[in-house]
């Protein structure tokens, strides 16, 4: 079983902060990075997948970048807001497998 | 175009019982996984079935078995029940054999009393 971890927990920021979630995976046998926006009783809906060392990738006011070399992935929001409140997960895809190894996620919650 | 679904949304079952999870993939999908969310765990992988064929099981018990049928739909098993089986069961479906890209649905919760 390969450890993903995931920091912090949980999170409240207030409306208009900006943050940061780190995750950390394995360094070898690394295929990609995937990062997921989870709300309650809805389905995870994916946001990045990432691949290559040094990749940043950015949707909206959500950016995150990708170290495979030190195994570590940074997830950010500009600008929090309400409907930003949401676990954050993310999933290791090691090269010859077909399952994805998730950490254990962060929840976010963005006080108005 | 429709996502991931899956049935039933809640279940509650008694120890001993047997239930089935069903997950319907996105159109043209060949690829569904199963994956078990343990309360203040992330989802953790059980299985994987593509074109119909088991290509992936994760570290769980022979009560966990799984099918997936000509049009790619799937049907999660697990026979005589234990409390500890209670958790969202998570459906992903994927194009191809591949960790690349895999699509959610908004899974089922089961509850073993």
């Amino acid at each position: 079983i390969l450890n993903v971890e995931q920091s912090p927990q949980s999170l409240h920021v207030q409306e208009g902060d900006s943050t940061n979630f780190t995750c950390s995976f394995p360094s070898s046998n690394f295929y990609a990075l995937h990062w997921y926006r989870w709300e309650t009783a809805k389905s995870p809906e994916a946001l990045f997948v990432m691949t290559l060392n040094g990749d940043e990738k950015k949707k909206g006011r959500i950016s995150a970048t990708l170290n495979t070399k030190e195994g570590y992935s940074y997830l950010y929001i500009k600008g929090s807001q309400p409907e930003d409140s949401a676990t954050y997960l993310c999933a290791f895809a090691a090269t010859g497998a077909n399952n994805l190894f998730f950490g254990t996620g962060t929840r976010l919650t963005v006080i108005p | 175009d429709a996502g991931v679904t899956q049935s039933p949304t809640h279940l509650i079952k008694t120890r001993g019982q047997q239930v089935t999870l069903r997950c319907s993939p996105i159109s043209g999908h060949k690829s569904v996984s199963w994956y078990q969310q343990v309360l203040g765990q992330g989802p953790q992988f059980i299985f994987q079935y593509y074109e119909k064929e088991e290509r992936g099981r994760g570290n769980f018990p022979d009560r966990f078995s799984a099918r997936q049928f000509p049009n790619y739909s799937s049907e999660l098993n697990v026979n005589a029940l234990l409390l500890g089986d209670s958790a969202l069961y998570l459906c992903a479906s994927s194009l191809r054999l591949t960790t690349y890209e895999q699509y959610f649905g908004p899974g089922t919760r089961l509850t073993v009393t």
